[in-house]
């Protein structure tokens, strides 16, 4: 457990599906990321929470919405999504200041 | 974009041999940070780098920042079948936010027994 919890730990969908991605982390950091990792590519940043607030949104598709109630909680909104999105996403955390992200374990997805 | 690349991409060497990956950009940095992935694993923070020219050692690892600040490497002493996995450089640019990282393209690590 690395106090970042991601959930679910797998996801099949259909492109017309409407599915959500549950992060909570329990250091309280003040910071929450999405990253997307997928074969061949390195992790590619999505969004930025800083307390709560977005402060980063990496030319993301609107077919994924994020949603930050608070700082110890972030979602990942997936509707419509197409087979290229199948990935693995990643929710990390960190204390603003430079310091290091604690990566929850993941939700490996698939869109068939 | 930024891009921030790592070599080699793959390395496969016998158990005790040394190791080392690349971390390069061609823009100047700030903050470099090292993070290793086991296979079917997430990425975990290994350490952070501030200070040009800094080096800093864990166990077996050396983390080493290049003075020009473009640049960082890692390198492992006796590699184990404990060390395999892909390891990432992750870096905040020179004057942006530190808490937006860009990861390293990554190198991954076989090691045989």
């Amino acid at each position: 457990e690395t106090g970042v919890t991601q959930t679910p730990r797998h996801l099949v969908m259909g492109m017309t599906n409407k599915k959500s991605l549950k992060c909570e982390q329990h250091l309280g950091h003040n910071a929450m990321y999405w990253y997307k990792q997928s074969a061949k590519k390195p992790l590619e940043l999505m969004f930025v929470y800083n307390f709560k607030e977005q402060t980063e949104n990496n030319s993301v598709p609107s077919r994924f919405s994020p949603e930050c109630p608070n700082s110890s909680h972030l979602f990942l909104h997936l509707h419509t999504l197409q087979p290229e999105d199948s990935a693995l996403y990643l929710c990390a955390s960190s204390q603003n200041g430079g310091y290091g992200y604690t990566f929850g374990s993941g939700t490996r997805l698939t869109v068939v | 974009g930024q891009q921030v690349m790592q070599i080699p991409q793959y390395q496969h060497v016998q158990e005790g041999e040394d190791f080392t990956t690349y971390c390069n950009s061609s823009t100047t940095l700030s903050n470099i940070q090292w993070y290793k992935q086991r296979p079917g694993g997430h990425p975990v923070f290994l350490i952070q780098l501030v200070k040009r020219g800094e080096v800093k050692k864990q166990k077996r690892l050396t983390f080493q920042y290049k003075k020009k600040k473009k640049n960082s490497s890692l390198h492992i002493t006796a590699t184990q079948t404990t060390d395999v996995g892909t390891y990432f450089c992750a870096v905040a640019l020179y004057g942006g936010a530190t808490n937006k990282l860009i990861f390293g393209t990554g190198t991954l690590l076989a090691v045989q027994p």
